[in-house]
């Protein structure tokens, strides 16, 4: 079966750093992605890697390592604005590039 | 440019009825993929279409149906409901679904069923 394991939830203090990891099994695997969801609204797309190695947009960074079956977002200098959960979802290599979806990472940030 | 629409917002149903969902995407995209989320739960994959045909399909009962018209519109229905079938219904487009092109999703209509 096809299956992406990410914590369910993880605490962080305002101004630090926090990493949410995402392993997954799949049949075969195109890329990995990372959404965004604050409560009551719509994921958001944040990044996407194919290939392995670190992708970073401002506070944001996305690390794959395809031999591990392993990715994490990294999120630097945390803000409250920052709550919310997060998602990966894993592109697998089959006819129709299916897209699937990890349980989410509710992030708590504290003051 | 105006994102994807999902009409109507909120919706309540009786146990046994049928209830259709629109979904409007992104002008352009051709790719709209539909996901059932309950609470504190992720994204429960139900189906995609592309350029009026189902590509892919999620684990869920025959109950649930969508379709997809010329202009990329699409609309999904849900019959006979049941309790269980409360949740909030997100649709998603992106242009053609190939694996580096992000999922744009709308706000979603929340079904609840009494």
């Amino acid at each position: 079966g096809q299956s992406l394991e990410q914590p369910s939830e993880v605490t962080a203090v305002e101004g630090a750093i926090v990493q949410i990891n995402c392993t997954y099994q799949t049949s075969g695997f195109y890329g990995l992605s990372w959404y965004q969801q604050h409560d009551g609204g719509a994921p958001t797309f944040l990044s996407y890697n194919a290939l392995d190695g670190l992708e970073e947009t401002g506070r944001f960074s996305s690390f794959l390592s395809r031999s591990d079956s392993y990715g994490y977002l990294l999120l630097q200098e945390l803000q409250m604005k920052d709550s919310a959960s997060y998602f990966c979802a894993v592109r697998v290599e089959d006819s129709n590039y299916q897209l699937i979806w990890g349980a989410g990472t509710k992030l708590i940030i504290k003051p | 440019k105006a994102g994807v629409t999902q009409t109507p917002r909120y919706l309540i149903k009786t146990r046994g009825q049928q209830v259709t969902l629109s979904c409007s995407p992104i002008s352009g995209h051709r790719s709209v993929s539909w996901y059932q989320q309950t609470p504190g739960q992720g994204l429960q994959f139900l189906f995609e279409y592309f350029s009026e045909t189902q590509r892919n399909k999620g684990n869920f009962p025959g109950r649930f149906s969508g379709r997809q018209f010329s202009n990329s519109r699409s609309e999904m229905n849900v019959s006979t409901l049941e309790l269980g079938d409360s949740a909030l219904y997100l649709c998603a487009s992106s242009l053609s679904g190939v694996p580096n092109q992000p999922q744009h999703f709308g706000d979603g209509t929340r079904l609840s069923i009494l």
